[in-house]
């Protein structure tokens, strides 16, 4: 079984500043790790995701994450923030050998507010 | 479609009455999955479907729960006897096949049951 945890439920930052939003999971097996966005009262779209090779991932809108095997973490990050990135973020792992193969688990949620 | 399409955006049901809700896939997307978003659970797998065939249905939460896909396409997920704990966002995903990474989510079903 895979559980995934989000560690801040909510981050408020401040317009142009860096952000990270964190995110470590729990697996006895290999992983696919994803990261979604959903804006109020919209469905989730997906920012990036990791499968295998470079841990360093790059997304839409500027975001990217870094997975890291040793720590079981997938952090978020986006180097300068725009209002328009506020909205509830989701990370998520999938169990590629499972039977379910895209069956997702996600984390709580980290609402991200940007200030101007 | 576009995209994947969901009726009805909301529904407000009374409790004990039973309610369908609908998600059209993208066109050719072969695997489907239905999750619920609830303030105290996040979001929950309910079921997946390849094809018209359920093989996990491991997390719909009670018998009052169930859902069938036709023609390889549109699914509906229906509660019966709906209880106040069954208000949430029911989200449906699609995807080209299970072996496909990528998940395209639906606006979502809010349920309020009153």
């Amino acid at each position: 079984a895979q559980s995934v945890t989000q560690l801040d439920s909510q981050v408020p930052v401040f317009e142009e500043a860096p952000v990270e939003l964190r995110c470590n999971y729990s697996s006895s097996v290999s992983v696919y790790l994803f990261w979604y966005v959903q804006y109020p009262n919209q469905g989730l779209q997906l920012l990036l995701k990791y499968l295998s090779g470079s841990t360093l991932v790059k997304g839409i809108n500027g975001f990217e994450a870094e997975f890291n095997k040793s720590q079981t973490s997938f952090h978020l990050r986006k180097p300068s923030v725009h209002i328009s990135d506020t909205a509830e973020y989701f990370c998520a792992v999938s169990d590629p050998g499972g039977t379910s193969y895209g069956k997702l688990t996600f984390g709580q949620g980290t609402i991200l507010t940007v200030h101007p | 479609g576009a995209g994947v399409s969901q009726s009805p955006s909301n529904k407000v049901t009374e409790k004990g009455k039973d309610v369908e809700l609908r998600c059209d896939p993208i066109s050719g997307h072969t695997a489907l999955y239905w999750y619920r978003q609830s303030l105290g659970q996040g979001l929950e797998f309910l079921i997946y479907f390849q094809g018209n065939s359920a093989p996990d249905k491991s997390g719909l939460p009670s018998d009052r729960f169930s859902a069938e896909r036709t023609g390889g396409s549109v699914s509906t997920l229906t509660i019966q006897r709906t209880q106040q704990e069954d208000s949430a966002v029911y989200l449906c995903a699609s995807s080209f096949s299970q072996m496909n990474t990528e998940a395209f989510f639906g606006q979502g079903t809010r349920l309020t049951v009153v």
